[in-house]
């Protein structure tokens, strides 16, 4: 049984450009959230998607955009990309009916120059 | 506004000993709370969690304890193993709509076990 998994592992992009990260659930799993970790800091939730919409949404901007598919793998998306972006961004699945217990992926380490 | 707070950075613990980390959360909303585990390089693992009504969960060496009135959590490992060492995030969530918040997360501890 596959758990969460995330692609890239690892990306390099400048200032100003755009970036999309990827995300598979856990098999049997229906929502989607993700989290921004900057270095020394705990994961911040950025948003969650269930049903293929935007459910609830933590204290980011609008640069942040998501999409959730019909097999609920979902794309994280950020705009106009900034220094302060660079951190790891982590991807994790639930059941929306018991959606305490999330389970996270491995990350994708996103570095803005 | 720090909601979920986790005071000591790193703690650090003889193999065979006692590990208490604790936690401690200000929003009355949260009703339901995790701990998870973080080695470098690797996404959180899950490791226990507690309802709002209850006030321990057990899971082999792993402990969880809830104290509501003082808005409080502890997680207590016995005994503690070297494998143990990492970052332990504490976690907290409140129900929403029939679905569960975003959880929002302590800075962690770095739990150090010393053979």
């Amino acid at each position: 049984d596959a758990g969460v998994t995330q692609s890239p592992t690892h990306l390099i992009k400048t200032r100003g450009q755009q970036v999309t990260l990827r995300c598979s659930p856990k098999s049997g799993h229906d929502t989607v959230s993700w989290y921004q970790q900057a270095l020394g800091q705990g994961p911040q939730f950025i948003f969650q998607y269930y049903e293929e919409e935007e459910r609830q949404r933590g204290n980011f901007p609008d640069r942040f955009s998501g999409h959730q598919f019909p097999n609920y793998s979902s794309e994280l998306n950020v705009n106009a990309l900034l220094l302060g972006d660079s951190a790891l961004y982590l991807c994790a699945s639930s059941l929306v009916r018991r959606g305490e217990t999330q389970y996270f992926g491995p990350g994708t380490r996103l570095l803005v120059l | 506004d720090q909601q979920v707070k986790q005071n000591s950075p790193s703690l650090s613990v003889q193999e065979g000993r006692i590990s208490i980390l604790n936690c401690d959360y200000t929003n009355s909303m949260f009703d339901y709370f995790l701990w998870y585990k973080k080695y470098p390089a690797e996404g959180p693992t899950f490791l226990i969690s507690i309802s709002s009504i209850k006030d321990k969960n057990e899971d082999g060496r792993f402990t969880v304890f809830l104290n509501k009135s003082a808005k409080h959590l502890s997680l207590h490992i016995v005994p503690s193993q070297p494998g143990d060492s990492a970052v332990y995030f504490c976690a907290a969530s409140a129900r929403s709509g029939g679905g569960a918040d975003g959880l929002t997360f302590g800075k962690g501890t770095h739990l150090i076990i010393q053979p």
